[in-house]
Parts: structure tokens; sequence; C-alpha cells
């Protein structure tokens, strides 16, 4: 297997615009996390998947931020608009099990800029 | 609500000397423990874990970590320091399903 792929490795865009960020985990996992990264908050957790179905998004910042995953391939983080705060590297992990019981694996993350 | 403090944000070694990188934990329950590791625009890869098995937890790249519950430590360590492990290091705390907090993370550099 690949490993978690997400797509694309970099973008920058302008504030307001709709920024999509892609992410296929490894096959057979069952659950899938969406993070984010910044120097001031380190690493957070978004939202999670389980089979499919958002299980906690208590994570997400505000309702620019959306997240879905329309089958097991695959799953999109979606920011309208986008604002410079929003820059960052985000991040797809896939697991088998619950993250507390099993390894979590990352993909390369999306580093984001927003202007 | 369990948290996770790594105690030093940048620690500098030279290479063929010891490695610690300092990490405390609080939390209601029993914790599964995790050390992963960033290097530069890479993702995170997990050196090991720890999930009320052996105290003493072996990972990856030679590193070990000890679970000292009196001490609510989960310390990472490694008896000799390799140029590659330079990277960006986060100790993890678990103590429900799905539920994981990140530690701010620990840069280890490496000099020749």
């Amino acid at each position: 297997d690949a490993g978690v792929i997400q797509s694309p490795r970099h973008e920058v865009t302008e504030m307001g615009q709709e920024v999509t960020l892609r992410c296929k985990p490894i096959s057979g996992h069952d659950y899938l996390f969406w993070y984010r990264q910044t120097m001031m908050r380190g690493l957070e957790l978004l939202i999670y998947f389980n089979n499919n179905v958002p299980i906690d998004d208590s994570g997400m910042p505000e309702d620019r931020f959306s997240a879905k995953m329309p089958n097991a391939s695959f799953s999109t983080l979606k920011i309208q608009p986008s604002e410079p705060r929003d820059s960052a590297v985000y991040f797809c992990a896939s697991s088998l099990a619950g993250a507390g019981m099993d390894e979590q694996f990352f993909g390369p993350g999306t580093r984001l800029t927003v202007l | 609500a369990q948290s996770v403090t790594q105690l030093d944000s940048h620690v500098s070694v030279s290479e063929g000397t010891p490695v610690l990188l300092r990490c405390n934990y609080s939390s209601s329950y029993s914790p599964s423990l995790f050390w992963y590791v960033q290097h530069p625009n890479k993702g995170l890869q997990l050196l090991l874990k720890y999930t009320s098995a052996a105290t003493l937890v072996k990972g990856i790249n030679g590193f070990e970590a000890e679970f000292k519950k009196s001490e609510t430590s989960f310390h990472l360590t490694k008896p000799s320091a390799h140029m590659s492990d330079a990277a960006e290091y986060f100790c993890v705390v678990s103590d429900l399903d799905n539920d994981m907090r990140f530690g701010a993370g620990t840069r280890l550099t490496v000099k020749p």
C-alpha cells in the first residue's frame, strides 16, 4: 500500500477563496482523522470518521470548515471562505481501530498558505 | 480530561551521545501513550506505543520509552544519537477511545 495520500502538497490561495484538501486513507482502515498543525497551537484534531460517518467534529474551528467522506477511500476538508489565519499544515491520518487503541498512519500533509 | 507536557521545546546533542526527550502526562484513566517523529516536510511516524503491557517499550530506530506511573512520565531515550534522528518528536496521550492529545513537540538537533 502507498500509505495515506494527500493532495495537494502545497496550496497558496487568496483570502476569501474556497480551498479543498483531499485525502485517500490506507485501504481497509476504518478510521480517518483530519489534523491541523500550527506553530502556535501545535497539532489539533479537527474531525474524525468511522466507516465514513463523522463521529466527532468538535475540533472544527468554525462553520467555514467542513469535511466529508463520501466513500471508504476518499475524504475532503473544505474551507470556505479561507482566511490568513487558516494557514497551516493539514494532516490526514487513518487507522484500523480507534485512535487510543491503534497506530495512526499519517499522510505527508498539505501546506496551506492563505494570503 | 487528559493532557501531555513535553518539557523541552528544543534538545541539542552531539552525534553518538545519549538522547533524552521528556514527557509528562495527566490522565483520569489508564492511558495509552505514544511517541511520534516528524522529519522535515514529512508526515508523522509512530516510534513506539505503550498500552498497559510492559512498562519499558522498545520502538524503531533504537528508541525506547519507559512508562512510570508514579512520576506520570513517558520519557523517550536512545543510547546513541545519529544524524538522521534530527526531527520533531511528539508525545501523545489517549485515555478514551479516539481522544488523543498531542504535546507541543520537541525539536531534536544532532551536532556532528
